[in-house]
């Protein structure tokens, strides 16, 4: 059974970098047949896909267009994990970040979900 | 970006009753399309996938169908548990994206 553990500090102030880990147990970051995403969630902007690192042969990263300039997502192979890097965050960044594993099948899945980690953006 | 609608936004309904969730696309997807539940405080959960695919473990009574730029989730008979706030994505193309949810309340 895949799990997906998520750590990081709840608190970050404005222009600071936001980061997370997801460490992954019960599959491989290195996988050929998944992804791994980062998404968030807020009253204001509701579910949004923030981006995702994944290896086929050599490692790939997309991001969504609204952060591409502020984002790293990076696997870290040693630990078994992914990071999110958000880099000068406004109180706007404020939102539930959660980390979720993609099935690269004949079409594609988000299955499971981290649990989820409150950032706030405030000084 | 595709983007995607969701109908209705919030749904009330009674333990057993029948209800539908449309959600339409932008454009056309053909079936890269999830639905996802979501309780309070919690992650969401994969329903369905491939737009008609009912996940491993989840009960019969969710069916999802539609390709194209029209999707519908169906829950046949409604349970206590099944009161919460329901999102379709789609996996189209990798700027994903989801839909605004509906939340379903007990009537």
């Amino acid at each position: 059974q895949v799990q997906l553990q998520q750590s990081g500090p709840g608190l970050v102030k404005p222009s600071q970098t936001l980061s997370l880990t997801c460490a992954i147990s019960g599959d491989s970051v290195s996988s050929n047949s998944a992804a791994w995403n980062w998404i968030r969630q807020s009253p204001s902007r509701g579910l949004e896909w923030l981006g995702r690192t994944y290896y086929r042969s050599k490692w790939y990263n997309d991001y969504a267009v609204s952060v591409k300039s502020r984002i790293t997502i990076n696997p870290d192979t040693s630990k078994n994990q992914f990071s999110l890097q958000l880099n000068s965050v406004t109180p706007e960044d404020t939102a539930v970040y959660y980390c979720a594993r993609e099935i690269a099948a004949r079409e594609n899945w988000f299955d499971p979900w981290g649990q989820g980690t409150l950032v706030t953006v405030s000084s | 970006d595709i983007q995607l609608t969701q109908s209705p936004s919030f749904l009330s309904a009674s333990v057993g009753d029948r209800v539908t969730i449309t959600c339409r696309a932008s454009q056309g997807i053909s079936s890269y399309l999830a639905w996802y539940q979501q309780k309070p405080g919690k992650a969401p959960k994969l329903l369905i996938y491939a737009a008609s695919t009912l996940q491993s473990g989840v009960p019969s009574r969710f069916s999802g169908s539609g390709s194209g730029t029209e999707f519908t989730l169906t829950i046949s008979s409604l349970q206590p548990e099944d009161f919460a706030t329901y999102y379709c994505q789609q996996l189209n193309s990798y700027l994903y994206t989801f839909g605004q949810g509906t939340k379903l309340e007990i009537k």
